[in-house]
């Protein structure tokens, strides 16, 4: 069964130092892979997506995630973050056969002066 | 512009009674979708439809039901079964492409048994 995997529930970094979230997949074939920002009472929005082609994917708001296939991860990286990016980040797959999307359980993210 | 307009933000619900969430989209998407969001689990599907007058239950269904009468709307009716109602439901839609189109998502509506 397809399935979405967000190893750390919360994670705390320093403004301005670089931030990885991790993301880990079971899937049968080449997957649609997204990853999602959702702030505090809001709804979630596409950061970026991987469909096919070159493994390193750019999104918005300086974000970028690489896709491994043979770690099946799909991690979000960016260099320096800044306090506006505290939020709850949500990795997904597009599941087979049909239009369903599975989400992990996402990766809150706390930014300290 | 184009998106996807949940309502109520806030809904307040007795208990026993039913109550209905409202979901438009004027994104000419095919595809809508009920989620329930509690703290630490993440998104777990309630419902979702891929075309006009039909509609497929999702993970969570019991105690919730929907109706697809038109493509803009799609909403979601909390019955007096759901025993646990109180969470937050978001909307989302896609267009055409299935798997690979990334979902939209309105705003979210919280939802709270008094």
């Amino acid at each position: 069964a397809q399935s979405v995997t967000q190893p750390d529930i919360h994670i705390t970094v320093s403004e301005g130092a670089s931030l990885e979230l991790r993301c880990n997949y079971s899937y049968g074939a080449t997957p649609y892979l997204f990853w999602y920002v959702q702030s505090p009472g809001q709804g979630l929005q596409l950061l970026l997506k991987y469909f096919s082609g070159d493994t390193l994917v750019q999104g918005i708001k300086g974000f970028e995630a690489e896709f491994k296939r043979s770690q099946s991860s799909f991690n979000l990286r960016k260099p320096s973050v800044h306090w506006s990016d505290a939020a709850e980040y949500f990795c997904a797959v597009g599941a087979t056969g049909g239009f369903k999307t599975i989400f992990g359980a996402g990766t809150r993210l706390f930014v300290k002066a | 512009d184009g998106g996807i307009t949940q309502s109520p933000k806030y809904l307040f619900r007795k208990e026993g009674q039913n109550v209905t969430l409202s979901c438009e989209q004027n994104l000419n998407h095919d595809a809508m979708y009920w989620y329930r969001q509690d703290p630490g689990q993440g998104l777990r599907l309630i419902y979702y439809s891929q075309i006009v007058n039909d509609f497929q239950k999702g993970d969570i269904a019991e105690g919730y039901s929907v109706s697809r009468e038109k493509k803009e709307s799609f909403p979601l009716t909390v019955t007096s079964a759901q025993k646990n109602p109180t969470a937050f439901y978001l909307c989302a839609s896609k267009g055409f492409g299935g798997s690979s189109t990334e979902a939209f998502f309105g705003q979210g509506t919280r939802l709270t048994v008094v």
